[in-house]
């Protein structure tokens, strides 16, 4: 079965602007959720998505935002972009069928703010 | 507000040593999860601890959970190289769908 794939895995904006990114999950699985990581701060949850529906929301402004397909895939963007947001953005996807949550993690989408 | 708090945050270990990583966490939640990455790399889920006294093992890693004392331990039995990395254990949040990291401790064998 294949794992999660994320898209692009390198990227670099500058100042003001915004990204998408992408993430789809290992088949079967609806709910996708992303995490930032940076050496500072550590992984730290964004938000949560199953069946198209948001259903938690890290602490991060507004100008992170995420939204969920029909099939499951995912995307986040990041508007207006700060120096602060370079980091590496992680999705995992879960299944959610069971009474946990192991996640299963993508390679990661590695973002450089100039 | 959820915290996990993981020690050591840095290990340096020589190789056949033994060790343990210890994970505090102040949720009710009696799930606990263990992962490892590699420099450059993703997280790799290595334990889902689901209940009071659970113990899984792979290997020289065996991870534990006291959910009395909201303690988890990943033990290294007689470490070797190829156990260098960062691991990190994360608990589930209030609402059951985000998982609340540690800060993660590297871990460096060493000849």
């Amino acid at each position: 079965k294949a794992g999660v794939t994320q898209t692009p895995r390198y990227l670099i904006k500058t100042r003001g602007q915004q990204v998408t990114l992408s993430c789809s999950p290992i088949s079967g699985h609806r709910s996708v959720s992303w995490y930032q990581q940076t050496p500072g701060q550590g992984l730290q949850f964004l938000f949560e998505y199953f069946s198209e529906t948001q259903r938690n929301k890290g602490n991060f402004p507004g100008r992170f935002s995420g939204r969920q397909f029909s099939n499951s895939r995912s995307e986040m963007n990041v508007s207006t972009l700060e120096l602060g947001d370079s980091a590496l953005y992680l999705c995992a996807s879960s299944s959610t069928s069971g009474a946990y949550n192991e996640q299963f993690f993508g390679p990661g989408t590695r973002l450089t703010v100039l | 507000e959820l915290k996990v708090e993981q020690n050591p945050l840095f290990l340096s270990m020589q190789e056949g040593k033994n060790y343990t990583i210890y994970c505090n966490y102040s949720t009710t939640s009696d799930r606990l999860y263990w992962y490892r990455q590699d420099p450059g790399k993703s997280l790799e889920s290595l334990f889902v601890l689901l209940s009071n006294g659970a113990v899984k093992q792979e290997g020289r890693l065996m991870a534990s959970l006291d959910t009395k004392a909201r303690l988890s331990t990943l033990h290294i039995t007689a470490a070797v190289h190829d156990l260098s990395a960062t691991y990190f254990c994360a608990a589930d949040g209030d609402s059951g769908y985000a998982l609340n990291f540690g800060k993660g401790t590297s871990l460096l064998v060493t000849p």
